[in-house]
C-alpha cells in the first residue's frame, strides 16, 4: 500500500550542486506533479506529466528538468542549486487530470541550499 | 484575483466540538472540483474529501464533510466531533477542468488547533 514514495526526505546542498529528486507511485496513475510548498507562497505547481514521455512546464519551472520514461517515475532534477530553491518539495499524482481526480501526495523533501 | 480564499488563518476548538473551516473560490468554469487536504505537523498532504461541481449533495466522509453552496461559491469543511488529532493545517484546493495545467490551485491554509 505504498501509494505516492519521494526520496529522500532531507537533503542539504550546496550552491551549484545538481541533485535528483525521486518520485514512484504504483497506483498506476496517469497524472504526476511536482510542487513546492513556501511559507507564505502556498503550493506552487512546477512541471506535471499527463502520461509518459509527456510532460509540461508548470507555474515555477525555472531551475528544474523532469523526464517521465515510465507511468511509475517521474524525477525533479535540479540542475545548478540555488538558496531561493531551498524549500519542501512534494511529488503528486493523480488518476488522471480531470477535475474530479484528487491529488495523492509523496510525504515530502524538505530541501536546503546553503 | 485569488482563485482560492481561507480568511481563518488559525482557529481553535473544545475536543469534542464542531468546527467549520471557510474557503470561497473563484472559477468561470463550469467544471471544477473541490478539495479539502490536511497537513499535520509531520509535513505530509493528507486527502480528506472531495465535492464536485456538479454534485447535488454535500460531500461526507466520516467526521468530514463539505458545506457546498455554489451561487455563493463557497466550500466549508466540517469537522465534526474534534479530536486532539485534529490539530493541523488545513487547505481548501480547487481543480478546473483540462485546458490549464490541470493543477490544483490552492488556498493559504487555516491552522487549526483542538484544545483539550
Amino acid at each position: 500500500n505504498a501509494g505516492v514514495t519521494q526520496t529522500p526526505k532531507f537533503q542539504v546542498l550546496k550552491t551549484g550542486q545538481s541533485m535528483t529528486l525521486q518520485c514512484a507511485q504504483d497506483m498506476n496513475h496517469e497524472y504526476m506533479s511536482w510542487y513546492r510548498q513556501d511559507p507564505g507562497m502556498g503550493l506552487r505547481l512546477i512541471h506535471y506529466s499527463v502520461g509518459a514521455g509527456i510532460t509540461d512546464q508548470g507555474e515555477v519551472p525555472n531551475g528544474y528538468n523532469v523526464s517521465r520514461s515510465t507511468t511509475e517515475d517521474f524525477p525533479l532534477r535540479l540542475l545548478s542549486a540555488a538558496p531561493s530553491q531551498t524549500s519542501v518539495y512534494f511529488c503528486a499524482s493523480s488518476y488522471d487530470g480531470t477535475s474530479h481526480s484528487p491529488l495523492h501526495f509523496g510525504n515530502g523533501t524538505r530541501l536546503t541550499v546553503t | 484575483a485569488q482563485k482560492i480564499t481561507q480568511t481563518q488563518p488559525g482557529m481553535f476548538v473544545q475536543e469534542k466540538e464542531a468546527v467549520t473551516l471557510d474557503c470561497t473560490y473563484d472559477t468561470s468554469d463550469p467544471s471544477y472540483g473541490l478539495f479539502w487536504y490536511k497537513q499535520p505537523s509531520s509535513g505530509e498532504m493528507i486527502f480528506l474529501i472531495y465535492q464536485g461541481s456538479y454534485d447535488q449533495q454535500n460531500a461526507t466522509e466520516g467526521r468530514y464533510s463539505l458545506n457546498f453552496q455554489k451561487a455563493r461559491k463557497s466550500a466549508n469543511l466540517v469537522i465534526s466531533a474534534s479530536q486532539l488529532g485534529d490539530s493541523a493545517m488545513y487547505f481548501c484546493a480547487m481543480r478546473e477542468a483540462p485546458g490549464s495545467a490541470r493543477q490544483l490551485t490552492f488556498g493559504s491554509g487555516t491552522q487549526l488547533t483542538v484544545l483539550p
